[in-house]
Parts: C-alpha cells; structure tokens; sequence
C-alpha cells in the first residue's frame, strides 16, 4: 500500500461543474496537507494547504481535510479548461518528511 | 522574487556516465528538496536538507547518487554511474522551515535526464 493514494483518473467533468479530487494517507502522524497542480511537461506548483480539521476555501478551489478518516479532497467549482492537468496530493509529517501521491489527470471539456 | 534555479534543463548521456544537477533555491529557504519524477507517477523524495544538514537520504541509491550542500544555499546531484533506469525529472525544491512538519514547496522547472 502507497503511503498516499490518489485515483490516477482520468476524471472528466464538463466546463462548468465541479471536480472533485480525491487522497487518502496512511501516517497518522501527518501534520500537514498540500495540494499542488502540474500540467504536462512543468513543475508542480502549490494550489492550498491546510492543516486543521474541516474546509478551507480559496477562490473556486476548496480543501477539505479529516483527519479521522485520513482523508484530504480538493473540490474545483465553474471547471474551466485551464483547470486540466494533473493534480498531485502531498502530505507532511511531523518529522517533515514529505510524500507525493502520483496523481489525478484531470480533464475539463468545453 | 527569483523562483527555484536548476540547471541543466536536459541532460542526454551514455550509460555509465556520470551526471551532475545545480540546484539554487529561493533565497531565505532553508530547506531544500531533490526529487526524481517518473512519467504517470508522483515525485519521489531523495533527499532534503536543513540547511547544510541532510537529515533525509533514506531514499537516496546511495551506491551511485550523491547530493551536497556545503554552505547551506545551492546543491548539487550527482549520479555516477548513470543507469538506463536513472532516465526520469529531477526537481529540486525548497521551503521555509515553520513548526515541524514543514510548509509548502515551490519547485524549480526541473532536469529531465536520458540516459542512452
């Protein structure tokens, strides 16, 4: 089992709706929780972070973390096609190390 | 504010060759990251340092990698001697240090490396 679990997709959604992503970790020492998008051929660059409990909303991108479940989501609103690309979940432990799921193409069809 | 540096862009080399990456992070992180990205996959951690300090290389082959970071600033990659398997990105990384468990990455274009 990967320490961080992510559905590789691809998910496909129509411009407009909601995407929604996915993770699952199995440290329960894990402190901190990144969601980072890469489209193909660049770097991964940070969306969110969060690191308590519940939901935290940015723009149309909404994290939502339970700690209890293990379980961190990314909800995208009003999809648009710049949206698709790859979304990568990262999760910190206390110690800092860092892990990568391998990540959830997604793509947003006009 | 200047991003992560890396350089080369790209790299082809013959098996058996060595290979060197440059890393420059962001000036005031003191964290710093090596990567290795294999198409369809997540990226894979090699090694961080804390300043000069590598505190994890536990993925790092270390019968043919080396990583250094002498003044606690630029790093440097080395793979000697390289293997068709080595052929993949390397990212380097970096971050400030708040609390324990680290804050976010920024990542630099990365090195995309073939190995004939």
């Amino acid at each position: 089992q990967k320490e961080v679990e992510q559905n590789s997709g691809p998910l496909s959604v129509p411009e407009g709706a909601i995407a929604s992503l996915n993770c699952t970790y199995s440290d329960r020492g894990s402190q901190s929780f990144f969601w980072y998008r890469q489209y193909s051929g660049k770097s991964p660059e940070l969306i969110m972070s969060i690191y308590s409990n519940g939901d935290k909303e940015d723009g149309r991108f909404t994290a939502q973390l339970n700690k209890a479940s293990q379980y961190v989501s990314l909800l995208i609103r009003d999809s648009q096609p710049s949206d698709s690309a790859t979304y990568l979940c990262a999760v910190n432990t206390n110690a800092g190390k860092s892990t990568f799921g391998d990540g959830t193409t997604l793509t947003v069809k006009p | 504010e200047a991003g992560v540096v890396q350089s080369p862009r790209y790299k082809i080399i013959e098996k058996k060759q060595p290979v060197a990456f440059w890393c420059n992070p962001i000036s005031g992180h003191n964290t710093l990251y090596w990567y290795r990205q294999n198409l369809g996959q997540g990226p894979e951690l090699l090694i961080r340092y804390e300043n000069e300090e590598a505190v994890d290389d536990s993925q790092l082959p270390k019968d043919r990698f080396s990583a250094e970071r002498l003044k606690g600033v630029d790093s440097t990659l080395k793979i000697q001697p390289a293997e068709l398997g080595d052929s993949a990105v390397y990212l380097c990384a970096s971050s400030t240090r708040s609390g324990t468990s680290g804050k976010e990455q920024f990542f630099g274009p990365g090195t995309r490396l073939t190995v004939l």
